[in-house]
């Protein structure tokens, strides 16, 4: 099966750097995803790693390192618009079916 | 701009009732799911969708069913709704990495 780590929350003030781990197991491995939700809205996705290394877009980074079965996501010059959960999705080998994190609510104060 | 649409966006019914949630999108994807998602929880598979007249279940059992008679429209149906099924189900699609979700049916049974 397949099983992800992720912290249950974060805090950080406005203009800082935060970075949310996640961890995985699973059996084979396609990608790792990354999606943003707001209290009450839809996921929407953030950035995708099929490849080591880092995938950077404006404020957002994501990285990943298959070896280690980690990766994170990196928010950069928070703002308080960024308050949202975050999840990490696995797409595990020989399947379509991303498997989803618990999430990480992200606080961001002023 | 949302390309998957589902309605309606909030249901209060009673137990028993018969319901359909309706989801639609516009841009060609083969792949449609259904989730449930309780608020601050993960997301749980419901149903999936390769193509037309291809359905599957997922990890969760929910006592529905859905159909994909045309690509664009995936359906779910709760044949007897209970108290248990209150929860959001968020309709998704993918072509390659990333999914796009809809807005959600925030659904609550009385």
């Amino acid at each position: 099966g397949q099983s992800l780590e992720q912290p249950s929350e974060v805090t950080a003030v406005e203009g800082a750097i935060v970075q949310i781990n996640c961890t995985y197991q699973t059996s084979g491995f396609y990608g790792l995803s990354w999606y943003q939700q707001h209290d009450g809205g839809a996921p929407t996705f953030l950035s995708y790693n099929g490849l080591d290394g880092l995938e950077e877009t404006g404020r957002f980074s994501s990285f990943l390192s298959r070896s280690d079965s980690y990766g994170y996501l990196l928010l950069q010059e928070l703002q308080m618009k960024d308050s949202a959960s975050y999840f990490c999705a696995v797409k595990p080998g020989g399947s379509y079916i991303p498997t989803f994190g618990r999430g990480t609510s992200l606080i961001v104060h002023p | 701009e949302a390309d998957i649409y589902q309605t309606p966006r909030y249901l209060v019914i009673g137990t028993g009732k018969k319901i359909t949630l309706e989801c639609s999108q516009t841009m060609g994807h083969d792949k449609m799911y259904w989730y449930q998602q309780d608020p601050g929880m993960e997301l749980h598979l419901i149903h999936y969708s390769y193509g037309v007249n291809s359905t599957e279940k997922g990890d969760l059992s929910s006592e529905s069913t859905v159909s994909r008679i045309r690509t664009e429209h995936f359906p779910l149906t709760l044949e007897s709704a209970r108290p248990s099924h209150t929860s959001q189900y968020l309709c998704a699609s993918s072509e390659g990495s990333g999914y796009t979700f809809g807005s959600g049916t925030r659904l609550t049974v009385v």
